[in-house]
Order: C-alpha cells, then sequence, then structure tokens
C-alpha cells in the first residue's frame, strides 16, 4: 500500500460546479496534512493544511480531515477554468520523518 | 522576501559529469529536502535533512548526495550523472511538521 494514494483523475467538472479531491493515507500516527496546486513546469504551491479531524475553510477551499478512515479531502466551490492543475496532497509521516506526497490528481475545469 | 531559491533552473550535461544543483531558503528553517518529478510518478522524495550536519536518505536516494554544513543552503550533488536521473526537482524547506515552501524547480536532462 502506497502511504500517501490519490486518484490520478483527470477529474473533469463544469465551470461553478464544486470539484472533490480525495486522499488517503496509511500512516495512523500522521498529524499534519496539506494541500498543494502545481501547473504544469511549476513548483507546487500550497492551498490548505489541516491538522485536525473536521473541516477547515479557505475562500473557495475546504480541507476536510477524518483520521479514523484516514483520509484528507479537498473541497473547490465555484471552480474556474483557472482551477485547472493538478493537486497533490502530502502527508507528514509520524514513523519516519519525512512529507510524503501522493502522486497528484489532475483536475480540469470546462468553460 | 521569504523564498527557496534553486539554480540552475535549466541544466543540459552529460553522462559522468560531476554536477551540483544549489539550494538556498531564508526563512531560517530546519527542514530541507530535494524531491524528484517524473511523468506518472509524482514528487518523490531523494533526500532530507533536520538540520544542519543531520541528512537521511528519502525514497530514491541512489547517485545522489546532499550535505548540510549551514542552515540556509542544501546542496544536491549528482557525481556521475547517468540518464535516468533526467527530471525535474524541486527543493523545498519548512519548519517541524508544517507546511513546505518550494524552489522553483531545476530541470535537468543527461544525455
Amino acid at each position: 500500500q502506497k502511504e500517501v494514494e490519490q486518484n490520478s483523475g483527470p477529474l473533469s467538472v463544469p465551470e461553478g460546479a464544486i470539484a472533490s479531491l480525495n486522499c488517503t493515507y496509511s500512516d495512523r500516527g500522521s498529524q499534519s496534512f496539506f494541500w498543494y496546486r502545481q501547473y504544469s513546469g511549476k513548483s507546487p504551491e500550497l492551498i490548505m493544511s489541516i491538522y485536525s479531524n473536521g473541516d477547515k475553510e479557505d475562500g473557495r477551499f475546504t480541507a476536510q480531515l477524518n483520521k479514523a478512515s484516514q483520509y484528507v479531502s479537498l473541497l473547490i466551490r465555484d471552480s474556474q477554468p483557472s482551477d485547472s492543475a493538478t493537486y497533490l496532497c502530502a502527508d507528514w509521516m509520524d514513523s519516519s520523518y519525512k512529507l510524503i506526497f501522493g502522486s497528484g490528481t489532475r483536475l480540469l475545469v470546462r468553460p | 522576501e521569504a523564498q527557496v531559491t534553486q539554480n540552475p533552473r535549466y541544466l543540459i550535461t552529460v553522462t559522468g559529469k560531476k554536477l551540483t544543483v544549489t539550494c538556498s531558503q531564508n526563512m531560517n528553517h530546519e527542514y530541507m529536502s530535494w524531491y524528484r518529478q517524473d511523468p506518472g510518478l509524482g514528487l518523490r522524495q531523494i533526500y532530507y535533512s533536520m538540520n544542519v550536519e543531520v541528512t537521511d536518505k528519502g525514497d530514491v536516494p541512489e547517485g545522489y548526495k546532499v550535505s548540510r554544513k549551514e542552515k540556509r543552503n542544501f546542496p544536491l550533488i549528482l557525481e556521475s550523472p547517468s540518464p535516468n536521473q533526467t527530471s525535474l526537482y524541486f527543493c523545498a524547506s519548512s519548519l517541524d511538521r508544517t507546511e513546505a515552501f518550494f524552489g522553483q524547480g531545476t530541470r535537468l536532462t543527461v544525455v
């Protein structure tokens, strides 16, 4: 089992819709989770961080963490074509002190 | 301005010719790491460092060396580059188990 797993997509949504991106992780001791956005050929850019169970909202973005089920998700409301990118989930591994990334989900927002 | 700076941004080299990619951060972060990114494989960690003189292997360390003599710098050394090290490389830094900040990336081609 990979340490951090994401569906590679592409996830295609119409403009204005809600995009839902999911990530599962294997280390039960993990405490810190992050969502990054990456445009092709560019460096990853932090979108959200979440450290405790529940929801965290920032503008059009909501991160959700469920430690019992070991998944973290990102909701993007009112999706825009400029949101089209690859979204990476990252997890600080408690067992190995490494920041590990999922392989990313490609999001396409259709005008 | 808080930033992580990598150099060079682009590099074409020949098999076996030693090279160094530099990484510097001005945020006084303890943690620094190197990743490579290849199509379909996501971000894979090469080496990381928890502080000065403390480094450890990531998931794909073969063929690479690092050093951490100063807190701000974390160079990546390829003693004898091979074509399978052609990739997009990112340096990142962070405080302990918090969000990581990335450099602009170095696109390396080994012929």
